[in-house]
């Protein structure tokens, strides 16, 4: 099974200040199709996980422009430029390269400091 | 719109069964696969099972294989999940997801809560 690890686990953040969390797999995500299936969730508290990106760094429809992805491999970061009020929550990694399983971040839970 | 909604949840006793339900609408439910996944309390995102748009094919979590059966009627728009000799750690918030080629987890439902317990 790919096991993904993210960092940190409890990010504190200033409001308007930038955050970045890190998700590494255990092996390469590159699928025998040439894509990369890493998409990043958020879930607020007491709702269900809402996609945020898909496929590295295509962001969702409605995602506000301050949530970024990137990366490559083994090795992929979720950006938030300023971070809002809104944007508490916890953020997990999850990859949909090597199924099954398919398998998801321990999670990052944000905060504002 | 589209919408997932997840039924069945409730109190299950150890080695008990129940069937969740996920009634899907706003979109060809029979051009999607599915999953589900499930979330114990205060814990993190754990994939369950997955199942071909057609019914053909499914998968399991190691965790849940041989006890949970996924299916679908494509019929009435409506994903369940077959829980059988229920344990403790089977404990969770359940969630259907839609799975859009690969694009995984556009959609999620509300989620239901599963508790078993004696």
């Amino acid at each position: 099974d790919v096991v993904m690890t993210q960092s940190p686990l409890s990010l504190p953040v200033t409001l308007g200040q930038p955050a970045s969390i890190s998700c590494r797999s255990s092996q390469s995500l590159v699928s025998s199709d040439g894509n990369t299936y890493l998409h990043w969730f958020q879930q607020r508290p007491g709702q269900s996980p809402r996609r945020l990106i898909y496929k590295v760094s295509n962001r969702d429809s409605g995602v506000p422009d301050r949530f970024s992805g990137s990366g490559s491999g083994t090795d992929f970061t979720l950006k938030i430029s300023r971070v809002e009020a809104e944007d508490v929550g916890v953020y997990y990694c999850m990859q949909g390269s090597h199924w099954p399983p398919y398998t998801f971040g321990q999670g990052t839970k944000l905060e504002i400091k | 719109e589209v919408q997932l909604v997840e039924s069945g949840g409730g109190l299950a006793q150890p080695g008990g069964s129940l069937r969740l339900s996920c009634a899907a609408s706003g979109f060809t439910f029979s051009g999607y696969w599915m999953h589900w996944v499930r979330q114990a309390p205060g814990k993190g995102l754990v994939w369950v099972s997955l199942i071909y748009h057609d019914g053909s094919a499914t998968d399991y979590a190691d965790s849940v294989k041989g006890r949970f059966t996924i299916s679908r009627d494509n019929a009435k728009n409506t994903l369940y999940l077959q829980m059988n000799s229920l344990r403790a750690e089977d404990t969770a918030v359940y969630y259907c997801a839609r799975d859009a080629g690969g694009e995984w987890g556009d959609y999620w439902g509300q989620g239901t809560l599963v508790t078993v317990s004696s």
